[in-house]
């Protein structure tokens, strides 16, 4: 059974126009974290939770934001998508930080696939 | 800017034969090395985590070597199955204060196809 759900898998979102996408889990994992992965590029941290506590990477472009209602979802807002946003977004979770000194794996969704028009 | 490189970007192998590639990182402050195994269609899976220096790990034909003084890690595959195809990514977790950084710098991946 899938541990960490993405919706929707494909997103077609018109340029300029707000888009959420969304992030469960079923792990109870205290940490979860968003990367965007563009074409031929490397998976790159945008934000990361820890429980409530919100942590921006330093060059995540101010037009994506994330909320956490609670421990099982994570969502992410993209305010006025430009065609440059148009990307493979992956949700992972951790059971805890790795700055905790924990040795554990991420989990990840199967992604959403946001296309800009 | 921490620079995660992995080689080849892409492999072909015929079945049944073995492979191996790379994923080189910073040597200094390391706290650990992750390989990722995605599948098309599905979510990048975990293989290993690895934390010590001379660190090998193995899971069935899948096997894992760790070198953090020079910074690399090999990936090998014995005996490569068409189920095997997928892309490989490793990620690095630089070391700060007493733990890891809290996120994964990942490599490109390496895109590996199994012929029959």
């Amino acid at each position: 059974d899938a541990m960490v759900i993405q919706n929707p898998r494909y997103q077609v979102t018109q340029f300029g126009k707000p888009v959420t996408l969304s992030c469960s889990q079923t792990l109870n994992h205290n940490v979860m974290y968003w990367y965007q992965q563009k074409s031929s590029q490397a998976p790159k941290l945008l934000f990361h939770y820890y429980d409530k506590d919100f942590n921006n990477e330093a060059d995540t472009p101010d037009n994506f934001q994330s909320r956490r209602p609670n421990t099982s979802f994570c969502f992410l807002d993209i305010r006025s998508p430009g065609l440059g946003d148009a990307a493979m977004y992956l949700c992972a979770t951790s059971r805890e930080p790795w700055s905790g000194g924990w040795d554990t794996e991420a989990f990840f969704g199967q992604g959403t696939r946001l296309t800009v028009v | 800017i921490l620079n995660v490189e992995q080689s080849p970007q892409s492999l072909h192998v015929q079945e049944g034969d073995s492979t191996n590639f790379t994923c080189s990182f910073p040597s200094s402050n390391f706290y650990a090395l992750h390989w990722y195994r995605w599948e098309t269609a599905k979510s990048p899976e975990a293989l290993f985590v690895m934390t010590l220096n001379g660190d090998e790990k193995k899971k069935g034909r899948i096997s894992a070597t760790l070198n953090t003084k020079e910074g690399y890690s090999y990936l090998y595959i014995k005996g490569s199955q068409p189920e095997d195809s997928a892309t490989y990514l490793c990620a690095f977790i630089v070391s700060e204060s007493g733990g890891g950084a809290d996120g994964l710098t990942f490599g490109k991946g390496t895109h590996l196809i199994i012929q029959p």
